[in-house]
């Protein structure tokens, strides 16, 4: 159980377009996502929370404008990236809040030439 | 918000040997959750241990929250146990770690 699909998988894109994420969970319902980015070597870095219905609060440092989050159902979750530069190139992963736990999609490994 | 450190950094183990990681949080923590990262980028969850101790096979944690610490135990290691292992804490959202980067060397 707890299955999240998150697609694509990895996606090269030229500098300027826009890219979108999706995060879908299979079996089960909820509230509360959260969209994290992670830089080489790094740690997981919370980038928004969002929850149904709701606009997103994103976290200090991370543009609105350019992260678009779209949490559409209790089971789908998008987030586009808007005019993508080479400085977003990141792997970016997306956690669904079951209440007992969190699970993760398997990230999104973003590269922009 | 939650401070959450990881010990060691990096570690390096014969395949076989045992190790214990060690995670570290500043504040009172609803939730805590051992993850493995694995070469492709998947986290994997390990333990949901917000307290006591639980064992899956070779591995086992213990979350002792009073002390605001939580262990992570291997034994017998490995080559596919490789990877980065995360801890995460809920307090009003969910805080990683700085991760413990482990190579089983056969």
């Amino acid at each position: 159980g707890a299955v999240v699909s998150q697609h694509p998988s990895w996606v090269i894109c030229k500098s300027g377009t826009s890219v979108k994420i999706e995060c879908r969970s299979l079996d089960f319902q909820a509230t509360t996502m959260f969209w994290y980015r992670q830089f080489p070597k790094q740690s997981l870095m919370l980038m928004a929370t969002s929850n149904e219905g709701s606009k997103a609060t994103y976290e200090q440092g991370v543009e609105k404008d350019k992260f678009l989050i779209n949490h559409a159902s209790l089971t789908l979750s998008t987030l586009t990236v808007t005019s993508a530069h080479p400085e977003d190139s990141s792997f970016y992963i997306c956690s669904w809040d079951r209440g007992y736990g969190y699970t993760f999609g398997s990230g999104t490994r973003l590269t922009i030439v | 918000g939650i401070q959450v450190e990881q010990s060691p950094p990096d570690l390096i183990l014969q395949e076989g040997a045992n190790s214990t990681l060690r995670c570290n949080f500043s504040d009172s923590v609803n939730n805590l959750q051992w993850f493995h990262q694995n070469p492709w980028g998947q986290l994997i969850n390990l333990f949901y241990i917000p307290s006591g101790t639980k064992q899956n096979g070779r591995l086992s944690a213990t979350t002792v929250a009073t002390e605001r610490y939580s262990l992570l135990y291997i034994s017998s290691s490995q080559t596919t146990d490789s990877g980065v292992y995360f801890c995460a804490a809920t307090g009003n959202q969910f805080y990683f770690g700085t991760g413990t980067s482990l190579t089983v060397i056969p």
